[in-house]
């Protein structure tokens, strides 16, 4: 079974939209951490945001918002006024401690495509 | 600059040959990593590393092999048991401190092809 499940496998809008990308995990551990990359066309992954487990409150960084909720465990991403800029693919991670190390699971990505 | 350096861009494969990817890291990071990426597979952990001359296996190991001789170096080698190795290979590094998990750099990735 899949620990991260990004369900969106491409989301095409045009400029000036909201969009946003979902993110659904699944851990037994009580403490974890949760990431969103940004990965553009030149292919090197681009760390956006990482929140531990106890630390629910939302986030807003310009555009990018998070929306972090452990009752439906997901970590969804917004990203307001969207621009051409943004069209990436957009990768959640987890990073929990089944054998005792932190090492993160990716999601599948999304694919964002931002038309002028 | 500080970052993660990975050599070359573009690799082709014969058959039944072996090939190295480079992967160098000037950040001081205790822990390094590899990945695959397939299109619509997201990130595949091949190998980890967690410090120098210690190395864990990942999820899709077989037909890999690494090393870790020195803390900013971490080539990861294809070898001819690896039957499909057409992919994006990335390689990412990160601080251990033993209690938190910290972000990951990556380089720009080296896309390997069978000729």
């Amino acid at each position: 079974a899949q620990k991260v499940t990004q369900a969106q496998t491409e989301i095409s809008v045009v400029e000036k939209e909201d969009v946003t990308l979902d993110c659904v995990y699944e851990t037994r551990d009580t403490t974890y951490y949760l990431f969103w990359y940004k990965q553009p066309p030149s292919g090197e992954l681009v760390f956006l945001i990482r929140r531990n487990s106890f630390d629910e409150q939302n986030e807003i960084s310009g555009r990018y918002s998070w929306n972090f909720q452990k009752s439906t465990s997901s970590f969804n991403f917004t990203i307001t006024a969207s621009q051409v800029v943004d069209s990436a693919v957009y990768f959640c991670a987890l990073s929990d401690r089944p054998g005792g190390s932190y090492i993160p699971t990716f999601g599948r990505g999304t694919s964002l495509i931002v038309h002028p | 600059d500080g970052g993660i350096t990975q050599s070359p861009k573009y690799l082709f494969r014969k058959e039944g040959q072996n090939v190295t990817l480079s992967c160098e890291q000037n950040l001081n990071h205790d822990a390094m990593y590899w990945y695959r990426q397939d299109p619509g597979q997201g990130l595949r952990l091949i190998y980890y590393s967690q410090i120098v001359n210690d190395f864990q296996k990942g999820d899709i190991a077989e037909g890999y092999s690494v090393s870790r001789e020195k803390k900013e170096s971490f080539p990861l080698t294809v070898t001819s048991a690896q039957k499909n190795p057409t992919a994006f290979y990335l390689c990412a590094s990160s601080t251990h401190d033993g209690v938190s998990n910290q972000p990951q750099h990556f380089g720009d990735g080296t896309r390997l092809s069978i000729l």
